[in-house]
């Protein structure tokens, strides 16, 4: 079934560590995102990508990097975790190139940074 | 930039009885507007979303939302929920502008509980 896939499910992570989550799309679309979602915000975007190649700031980018090697692809990494990245966080995708295009979430990865 | 509020929070309904779920939002021209709905442990799923015409759209499961430009809402309704409602409901808004393409902004959530 084609979709999108996050790994891991859930991670819990000692402060100060480096954590990449990981996010797959089969549907060959051109734009990802990442989101974060905490209690009472609703999802804060942290950064996305248009296309293979380019990636942006999000709403909260701070502490955060990501990459897009290729169109399948977009990791998440966290180089120093700290306390307050403690959330639920979604990889999304879009056809793209368009704001009409619908976003497409995954099952999302729950960290725990201790 | 644009904003979303979703006023309420927690929303307790019977089983078979009708829904109502608010969201404001603020935007200087008509925005893209849609609701997801996430079930437990689960990812977030387009309901509907409006981005020109008839202002009544239909969406899956059930439910519709209106856009009321005078009132800068788009409050999500279904007249039957069933107990598999029972979920959080986002409203999120999206900007007619390059810079903001694919930034949608999202409401805080709000908590739907069916009871029998």
């Amino acid at each position: 079934i084609a979709g999108i896939t996050q790994a891991p499910t859930s991670q819990i992570l000692a402060a100060g560590r480096r954590m990449t989550l990981r996010c797959t799309q089969d549907m060959r679309h051109n734009a990802m995102y990442w989101y974060r979602q905490d209690l009472g915000l609703g999802l804060r975007l942290i950064h996305y990508s248009n296309t293979a190649g380019t990636t942006g700031k999000g709403e909260v980018p701070d502490g955060y990097s990501v990459s897009r090697a290729n169109t399948d692809d977009f990791p998440l990494t966290l180089a120093s975790a700290v306390p307050s990245q403690t959330s639920v966080y979604f990889c999304a995708s879009s056809r793209g190139l368009s704001d009409t295009d619908t976003q497409y979430f995954g099952p999302g990865t729950r960290l725990t940074v201790l | 930039a644009q904003s979303v509020t979703q006023p309420d929070i927690h929303i307790t309904v019977s089983e078979g009885a009708s829904l109502e779920l608010r969201c404001n939002y603020s935007y200087g021209a008509t925005p893209y507007l849609f609701w997801y709905v996430q079930s437990p442990g689960q990812g977030l799923q387009l309901l509907l979303k409006y981005f020109s015409g008839d202002t009544l759209v239909q969406g899956i499961k059930g439910f519709e939302a209106e856009f009321k430009r005078s009132q800068s809402s788009f409050n999500l309704r279904k007249p039957s929920v069933h107990w598999s409602d029972a979920a959080e409901y986002f409203c999120a808004v999206g900007a007619r502008t390059t810079d903001s393409w694919g930034k949608l902004q999202f409401g805080a959530g709000t908590q739907v509980v069916v009871t029998p």
